[in-house]
């Protein structure tokens, strides 16, 4: 199956500054990447999400950038704001395979 | 309405009962997952429903027993749980299971339930 890792697992920022997640993945065929946002007491959310033909989209403070040749993608966020903290995961997708697999998670906090 | 609902949002049982989880969506969804999330973990795949039948069981044990009544609905029947089993329970649902391009792979997640096996 996917190996999916994510880069930091934790993370602490001041507000206002920005923060990268990195979240390599092993299957070469996955085509579609999306980034979730589980606050505590919920379930995950997607936020943004890139598909294998495109390597950069941007959402107002949000963006993803693919490498799909070093087979990672990152999550950016700028400005970050307090309520962007969360667990943050990806989950890298081929389209129509039987899985869906989720990074191992990063927890982002943003210290007022 | 783009809500998935998932009752009840905690449930606590013992080791010989029987209980059920439901989910629900109105979004004219035709795949519906069930996931398990243990703290501090990634969400874990369990089941996935395609068109109301089963499509994917990832080597559940026997004493998880998930229905799909129709395309709105998803329940995980519960019976002879361990202790081991208490987690969080997703539910999620999306357009179609695989697919091409466009919106049909976002996963609409529920709160969840959150199961505690005594």
């Amino acid at each position: 199956g996917e190996n999916v890792e994510q880069h930091p697992s934790t993370l602490s920022v001041q507000e206002g500054d920005s923060a990268v997640i990195k979240c390599t993945y092993s299957d070469s065929a996955s085509n579609y990447f999306p980034w979730y946002k589980q606050e505590l007491g919920k379930g995950p959310q997607l936020i943004i999400d890139i598909r294998s033909n495109v390597g950069e989209k941007k959402d107002q403070r949000i963006a993803v950038t693919l490498n799909k040749t070093a087979k990672h993608f990152s999550l950016h966020i700028t400005e970050t704001q307090p309520e962007d903290s969360a667990v943050y995961f990806c989950a890298p997708y081929q389209t129509g395979a039987n899985n869906l697999f989720f990074g191992t998670g990063t927890r982002l906090t943003v210290i007022p | 309405d783009t809500e998935v609902t998932q009752t009840p949002k905690h449930l606590v049982m013992g080791m010989t009962n029987k209980k059920s989880l439901k989910c629900e969506q109105h979004m004219g969804h035709r795949a519906m997952y069930w996931y398990k999330q243990k703290a501090k973990k990634p969400p874990e795949l369990m089941f996935v429903y395609s068109y109301e039948k089963l499509s994917i069981n990832e080597s559940v044990p026997s004493r998880f027993s998930p229905e799909c009544p129709n395309s709105s609905l998803l329940n995980l029947h519960l019976h002879a749980l361990q202790p081991e089993d208490s987690a969080l329970y997703l539910c999620a649902s999306s357009q179609a299971r695989g697919g091409s391009w466009g919106t049909q792979n976002e996963q609409f997640f529920g709160p969840g339930t959150r199961l505690t096996v005594l």
